[in-house]
């Protein structure tokens, strides 16, 4: 059975920073294209950023570009999200997901985390 | 970046109505879509990708089409289960975009 399980939220001040880190099992996590998608309080789903299974290539929305950086530990099945110069606008569920591709090829989210919540606020 | 609308943004219906939902692309995306149902306070669930292919175990009321800018995404009989927010998502380029979302409620 696949599982995603998000680690690391919580309240920062902004301009603050914080790692989200993403457990993966059930699956060779070294074989797939990992993202985040987030989710601001009754708002709708926002693509924050990808990373491909085996070069670690990244690639990152518009609004979080120079801010956030990507990566993954294959050896230990780890994604891990490190936010900085956090501001209001990134308060939100922020969910780990599995791509079902693989490479430099595109895909969509086969399955997805449990959600953690982003509280930057002072 | 390549963007989505929905349309429309809410919509009401009754259990057994036939649904349709529209996502349209800024520009052409072939069928790179894929269509998810979120409920409140849970992670989006995989409906249909590329455009039309149903993912194991959705329920055949679920079906999509489209190609090129516009796609629909049709509930043949809703049922009470169905009640959620749907979202559309291109994956043609290298930065993912979804669609707004839209609800339907009773």
């Amino acid at each position: 059975e696949v599982q995603l399980l998000e680690s690391g939220g919580g309240l920062v001040q902004p301009g603050g920073s914080l790692r989200l880190s993403c457990a993966a099992s059930g699956f060779i996590f070294s074989s797939y294209n990992m993202g985040w998608v987030r989710q601001a309080p009754g708002k709708g789903l926002e693509w924050v950023s990808r990373i491909s299974d085996t070069d670690g290539r990244t690639h990152y929305a518009e609004s979080v570009k120079g801010r956030f950086t990507l990566s993954r530990d294959n050896s230990k099945n780890m994604l891990y999200l490190q936010m900085n110069s956090l501001r209001a606008e990134d308060t939100a569920v922020y969910y780990c997901a599995k791509d079902r591709s693989r490479g430099n090829s595109y895909g969509f989210f086969d399955y997805w985390g449990q959600g953690a919540l982003v509280t930057v606020s002072s | 970046d390549i963007q989505m609308t929905q349309s429309p943004s809410t919509l009401s219906a009754s259990v057994g109505d036939r649904v349709t939902i529209t996502c349209r692309a800024s520009q052409s995306i072939s069928t790179w879509l894929a269509w998810y149902q979120q409920k409140p306070g849970k992670a989006p669930k995989l409906l249909i990708y590329k455009a039309s292919v149903l993912e194991d175990a959705v329920p055949s009321r679920f079906s999509g089409g489209g190609s090129g800018t516009e796609f629909t995404l049709t509930i043949s009989s809703l049922q009470p289960d169905d009640f959620a927010t749907y979202y559309c998502q291109q994956y043609d380029s290298d930065l993912y975009t979804f669609g707004q979302g839209t609800k339907v409620d009773i």
